[in-house]
Order: structure tokens, then sequence, then C-alpha cells
């Protein structure tokens, strides 16, 4: 079985200061990790993924995130908030046959001006 | 590259009606998911096809619920007999068959059932 916890329901940063998303994983097979990002009133779209490559994987929009197997540990970082950021952030883990996606229940991240 | 399209994008039913859903896949892409998501909640697995053949459904799929991909191309989500309940956005999306690989999601459709 697979699952991934998010442990911030809501973070609260202000603009230019770092972003810090914190999610934990489980997972019976050699996972694939993902962060997905959710706007208002718009698609899921994918920030990032691991697939056993490189432990530091860089996304999109300056996001990057760094795999640690023995904290089983996927978390979600940003140098610097920007207005735009503000969103609902989805940890995901995938693995077996298939890649069903199983979410986490989002981090919604707010940033002040 | 369109991306994956859904239709409608909004529909509100009374309850017991029955509603269907409609989503389009990238076209080079032979895998097709459902999921559904909730307000306040991340989206849940509901089933994956495989070009045509529906390979794995969710226990979150009741006897109500049937999909389609007749052709391995478009897909269909049926409701039947509604329930206030099935209130939820429903997600489509769909990868290559690669281990890992990337799937790509749609708008959605949000279902309202009054």
């Amino acid at each position: 079985a697979q699952s991934v916890t998010q442990l911030d329901s809501h973070v609260s940063v202000s603009e230019g200061t770092p972003v810090l998303l914190r999610c934990n994983y489980s997972s019976s097979y050699s996972p694939s990790l993902f962060w997905y990002v959710q706007h208002p009133n718009k698609g899921l779209q994918l920030l990032l993924k691991y697939t056993s490559a490189a432990t530091l994987v860089k996304g999109i929009n300056g996001f990057e995130a760094e795999f640690k197997k023995s904290e089983t540990s996927f978390h979600l970082t940003k140098p610097s908030a920007h207005m735009s950021d503000a969103a609902e952030y989805f940890c995901v883990v995938s693995g077996g046959g298939f890649q069903k996606l199983v979410f986490g229940t989002g981090t919604r991240l707010l940033v002040s001006p | 590259d369109t991306g994956v399209s859904q239709d409608p994008r909004h529909k509100i039913t009374k309850r017991g009606q029955n509603v269907t859903f409609r989503c389009d896949p990238i076209s080079e892409h032979n895998r097709l998911y459902w999921y559904r998501q909730t307000l306040g909640q991340g989206p849940e697995f509901l089933t994956y096809f495989q070009n045509e053949a529906q390979l794995e459904k969710s226990r979150l799929l009741s006897d109500r619920f049937s999909a389609e991909r007749p052709k391995g191309s478009f897909s269909t989500l049926e409701i039947q007999r509604t329930e206030q309940g099935d209130s939820a956005m429903y997600l489509c999306a769909s990868s290559l068959a690669v281990q890992g690989d990337t799937q790509y999601f749609g708008p959605g459709t949000r279902l309202t059932v009054l």
C-alpha cells in the first residue's frame, strides 16, 4: 500500500521569503513521487517528479524537492515566494503496475505582500 | 498538443438523474485515468484504462458508475441515479504506458447534484 502525508494543511509566507511544504511517503514499491499544484478553478499542473534518478529534483517556477529515502520524505521548497505561488499543493506517490496516483490531502500556500 | 479536455466543465442535475461525462486524452497516450475530488480533499483514483481495456476499478466506483473507452481514444464516465454524495469534481488524466510517466490532467467536470 502507498500513502503520503502532508504535514501542514496551510502554510503562510510573505512574498520574497522561502517556502517549505512538507511531505512524508510510504510505499511498498520503489516509488515515483510528484508534486502537483492546483490554482483556483484551474486543472492540476505537474511541478516536478522523482523517478529514482537524481535525488534533488528541479521543477518549474523555481521549485525543487529532495528525495530522502532514510527519512521517507519529499519536501518541496522554493527560495523566494511570489504572489502567484498562492495555490493548493499536492504531494503524490505512485508505484506498482499501472501507476495509480495516490494524493495527499493538500497544503494551501498563502502568500502575503 | 492540445492537452486533456473534458466536457462538460460544469453539470447541475437533480437527484436520481443520469449524467455522462466525456474525456479526450492527449492523442498518443494509451493510458487513461478517472479521479474524483471532493471539496478540501486530494483527488482519489476511480478507474484506469490501457487502450480500450478497463484494467482496474476502485472500491469507490459503485455499481451506479460505469466507464468506457470503446476505441482506445476518448472515454466516458456515466453515473446512474445520481445522489447528493456524488457531487464532486471528476478529473481525467492520461499518460504513456511507461514506468513513472507523468499523468496530465484535464480541467475537470464539476458535478452538483441537487
